[in-house]
């Protein structure tokens, strides 16, 4: 069975640009969580939706947005970009809420 | 606003040497999890750990939690190489629709020497 599977792998962009980050969730999956881990720390919550409704959001700036589609799959948007934004966006999905959350390899975003 | 430290945060051990890595947590939660990270790779989960005095164990390893102290531990017995990563405990938010928000640890980073 395909895991968690997030695109781009990698992307480069510049301080004042947008980025979108995608995640499709394991079959049957109903609830996406996005998280973010900046090198040598521990992976921070940003957001979780369930059933395509917002369930929580974390201590971030409103440049970072975030849905889901009726497939569950997740987009995180984020504006603006700061050089700290700079980080691995790592995705999880989970059944339902609360289960067992399975993490996706990530996207490392490198903001110059 | 819930707290997870874990410690040691550098753990440098020998093959065969037996360590125990802590895991203490600031607010009552009865769902903690375990995860190991390669470098550059994403997160594998180790233990699902989900009421008070549960115990789990795979391998070399066994982790433990005690709601009531707040703490759990991940107990890594007779060391190998291959155990070298670094290891995350997270801790769910409790009640009702805030579940799903894990609050991780800072992690510690295990190396395992000949």
């Amino acid at each position: 069975d395909a895991g968690v599977t997030q695109s781009p792998t990698h992307l480069i962009k510049t301080r004042g640009q947008h980025v979108t980050l995608r995640c499709s969730p394991i079959s049957g999956h109903k609830s996406v969580s996005w998280y973010q881990q900046v090198l040598g720390q521990g992976p921070q919550f940003i957001f979780q939706y369930y059933e395509k409704e917002e369930r929580g959001r974390g201590n971030f700036p409103d440049r970072f947005s975030a849905r889901q589609f009726p497939n569950y799959s997740s987009e995180l948007n984020v504006n603006a970009l700061l050089l700290g934004d700079s980080a691995l966006y790592l995705c999880a999905s989970s059944y339902a809420t609360p289960s067992e959350q399975f993490f996706g390899p990530g996207t490392r975003l490198t903001v110059l | 606003e819930l707290k997870v430290e874990q410690n040691p945060l550098f753990l440098s051990m020998q093959e065969g040497k037996n360590y125990t890595i802590y895991c203490n947590y600031s607010t009552t939660s009865d769902r903690l999890y375990w995860y190991r990270q390669d470098p550059g790779k994403s997160l594998e989960s180790l233990f699902v750990l989900l009421s008070n005095g549960a115990v789990k164990q795979e391998g070399r390893l066994m982790a433990s939690l005690d709601t009531k102290a707040r703490l759990s531990t991940l107990h890594i017995t007779a060391a190998v190489h291959d155990l070298s990563a670094t290891y995350f405990c997270a801790v769910d938010t409790p009640g009702g629709t805030s579940y799903g928000k894990l609050t991780f640890g800072q992690g510690t980073i295990l190396t395992v020497h000949p």
